[in-house]
């Protein structure tokens, strides 16, 4: 079993609607929960940072954490076709950015 | 600001040569750089974790002597990947971690990735 799972898609929904993403984990000991957002041939770019659970928002992007469910999602409103990218989640045990385990990525496409 | 850049964007060599990938802070000193591999429909493995002038610290099952990483300075890494096959064909993203700054120690920065294939 994978240490964080990540559902690859690809996810297609159409401009203006909310895209749910998600991840599980199993292990307990993580603590710091992140969305990278990723463009073709890019680096990823962090998006959300989280520590334990609960929930952040920013701007059209809202990030939720359940560690008792070992589960986080990342909500994106009013989506526009330049949110269209790979969104990786990202989790560590350990305070700043240390020895991050990354999801596998899914494919979003936002269509006009 | 906090940008990272990686030369070369894309590499083809022959099996059995070496490859060296650069990674640079541009704007920032970085206490720490990171280095992953990205195969296809696969999630970022980290492969290493480098601070300057010390030995890099590498993950269960990467070999360090065929991947050797010098991290010559707070702004510049490099990872060789020696006698390369075409098993090592993969995406390679470094990351870099500021020394100073609101995102001190807190967020790594990702370079833009290295496309390497070993024909």
């Amino acid at each position: 079993q994978k240490e964080v799972e990540q559902d690859p898609g690809p996810l297609s929904v159409p401009e203006g609607a909310i895209v749910s993403l998600n991840c599980t984990y199993s292990n307990s000991a993580f603590q710091y929960f992140m969305w990278y957002r990723q463009y073709s041939r890019k680096g990823p770019e962090l998006l959300m940072y989280t520590y334990s659970s609960g929930n952040k928002e920013d701007g059209r992007f809202t990030a939720q954490v359940d560690k008792s469910s070992k589960y986080i999602s990342l909500f994106i409103r009013d989506s526009q076709p330049s949110d269209s990218a790979t969104y990786l989640c990202a989790m560590s045990e350990y305070q700043g950015a240390q020895k991050l385990v990354f999801g596998q990525g899914t494919r979003l496409t936002i269509n006009p | 600001g906090a940008v990272v850049s990686q030369h070369p964007s894309w590499v083809i060599c022959k099996s059995g040569t070496s490859v060296k990938i650069e990674c640079r802070s541009l704007d920032f000193q970085a206490t720490t750089m990171f280095w992953y591999r990205q195969f296809p429909k696969q999630s970022l493995m980290l492969m290493a974790t480098s601070n300057e002038g010390s030995k890099a610290t590498y993950e269960q099952g990467v070999e360090k002597d065929k991947f050797l990483i010098n991290h010559a300075s707070l702004t510049l890494s490099t990872l060789t990947v020696t006698s390369a096959h075409p098993e090592d064909s993969s995406f390679y993203i470094c990351s870099a971690t500021p020394l100073r700054g609101p995102a001190a120690y807190n967020e790594q920065f990702f370079g833009p990735g290295t496309r390497l294939t070993v024909l």
